[in-house]
């Protein structure tokens, strides 16, 4: 079956402009999760959906970003007034069910972000 | 709060030899997760092995087995009989307890570059 799938693969934007990331997650996922990875680093916990609600969004760094799954499947990252500093890979995740730490989460190959 | 620490840069492996790639970590938490994950070039992030810290059997799965210590707080990842395609970015993350929802925060490590020569 299909896997997590990120559009788009490589996003360059002006600072200051708005940006949206979209994720597909695996089929009948219910929990869906947004990462940040900059160069040299491990991905940086952002926000943590459970269906459609958001069930931890303490990661986003500012109210500059925002992240919605309206109908509990597909999930679109939303950064506001970009600036240099959140040139970074955007890596979504997903998992069977969430709520539990022995439940896998499944990367997708990520969307390369870089604001000029 | 959760730590990891990864402290090999970098790591060379002869084709077919076993390697040792080392994590420790930090938690006050009595219940918890660790994970293994593999990132090639292609930026892919694959769940590689997981160890519960409960497990009292450390973790195995095909080639990959995990060298759980927790009075150490060592969970280092072993690949046995390595191959070409191993080469990539492996990371070490810690799963704190579930509460009430809160599930998303896998904590991970800054990795570790593993080469394996032909």
């Amino acid at each position: 079956g299909a896997g997590v799938s990120q559009t788009p693969s490589n996003k360059v934007t002006e600072k200051g402009k708005y940006v949206e990331l979209r994720c597909d997650p695996i089929s009948g996922h219910t929990a869906l999760y947004w990462y940040r990875q900059s160069l040299g680093q491990g991905p940086e916990f952002l926000i943590y959906f459970q269906g459609t609600g958001a069930a931890d969004d303490s990661g986003l760094p500012n109210d500059r970003f925002f992240a919605v799954r309206p109908e509990g499947s597909v999930s679109t990252l939303k950064i506001q007034r970009t600036e240099r500093g959140d040139s970074a890979v955007y890596l979504c995740a997903s998992s069977l069910t969430g709520g539990s730490y022995n439940s896998p989460l499944h990367f997708g190959n990520g969307t390369r972000l870089t604001v000029t | 709060a959760q730590k990891i620490t990864q402290t090999q840069p970098g790591m060379f492996v002869q084709e077919k030899e076993a390697v040792t790639l080392d994590c420790t970590y930090d938690t006050s938490d009595q219940s918890y997760g660790l994970f293994w994950y593999k990132q090639p070039s292609s930026g892919e992030m694959i769940f590689l092995i997981y160890q519960g810290s409960y497990d009292e059997q450390n973790a195995t799965e095909g080639r990959y087995s995990l060298n759980f210590q927790k009075a150490r707080k060592s969970a280092n990842l072993v690949i046995s009989a390595s191959q070409l395609g191993d080469s990539a970015m492996y990371f070490c993350a810690i799963h704190p307890p579930y509460y009430g929802g809160s599930q998303g925060n896998l904590i991970f490590g800054k990795g570790t570059k593993l080469s394996v020569k032909p």
